[in-house]
């Protein structure tokens, strides 16, 4: 069983969707989580953090932790063909200073 | 937000030959390390680059395939040695500061091997 799977997509939604991508993990000393955009040709660039369980949101990105569950969430409110990108998933036991390991990534399409 | 650069952004390479990837970042940042990511897999890491020692390599990556460098607080360079085409992928470096939550990418190096 991989340490951290995510939903393999793609997934192609209507501009205005609300979006929710996912990933579960499976070691319980993962305490860092983080959501990664990836536009082609770039590299991933962090979208939101969260620290142990529970919610937060930034602007129309929220994720949530549940770590009762080993499961984490982005949902994207109003999508945007702007947010047509590859979403990475990825955790670590003790912060930024360490190993983070991550979900395969997800590709969404946002159709105008 | 700092701005982190990598070099070359793309090469083409023959096999048995070696290549070195900079990474330089604009301002002193704590930690360095360099990711792997291959066609349809997750990102990997290679090795964490400790300034003015030997890095710290995971399982299954070597220093006599992949040495690191990283002679101050602001510079790394990964070289991929006596490449195959299993080399061909994308290599990214990333970077932490003290009390940051998270890492931060630069736009990484596609490497492909003839």
């Amino acid at each position: 069983q991989k340490e951290v799977e995510q939903d393999p997509g793609p997934l192609s939604v209507p501009e205005g969707a609300i979006v929710s991508l996912n990933c579960t993990y499976s070691n319980s000393a993962f305490q860092y989580f983080m959501w990664y955009r990836q536009y082609s040709r770039k590299g991933p660039e962090l979208l939101m953090y969260t620290y142990s369980s529970g919610n937060k949101e930034d602007g129309r990105f929220t994720a949530q932790v549940d770590k009762s569950s080993k499961y984490i969430s982005l949902f994207i409110r109003d999508s945007q063909p702007s947010d047509s990108a590859t979403y990475l998933c990825a955790m670590s036991a003790t912060g930024a200073n360490s190993k983070l390991t991550f979900g395969k990534g997800i590709t969404l399409s946002v159709r105008p | 937000s700092a701005v982190i650069s990598q070099k070359p952004s793309r090469d083409i390479c023959q096999r048995g030959t070696s290549l070195t990837i900079q990474c330089q970042v604009d301002s002193q940042v704590t930690m360095m390390f360099w990711y792997r990511q291959q066609p349809g897999q997750s990102l990997t890491l290679i090795a964490t680059a400790n300034q003015g020692s030997e890095a710290t390599y995971e399982s299954g990556f070597v220093i006599d395939k992949f040495p690191i460098s990283r002679p101050n607080l602001t510079f790394s360079t990964l070289t991929v040695s006596n490449m195959s085409p299993e080399d061909s992928s994308i290599y990214l470096c990333s970077v932490a500061w003290a009390g940051e939550g998270a890492q931060h990418f630069g736009d990484g190096t596609r490497l492909s091997i003839l």
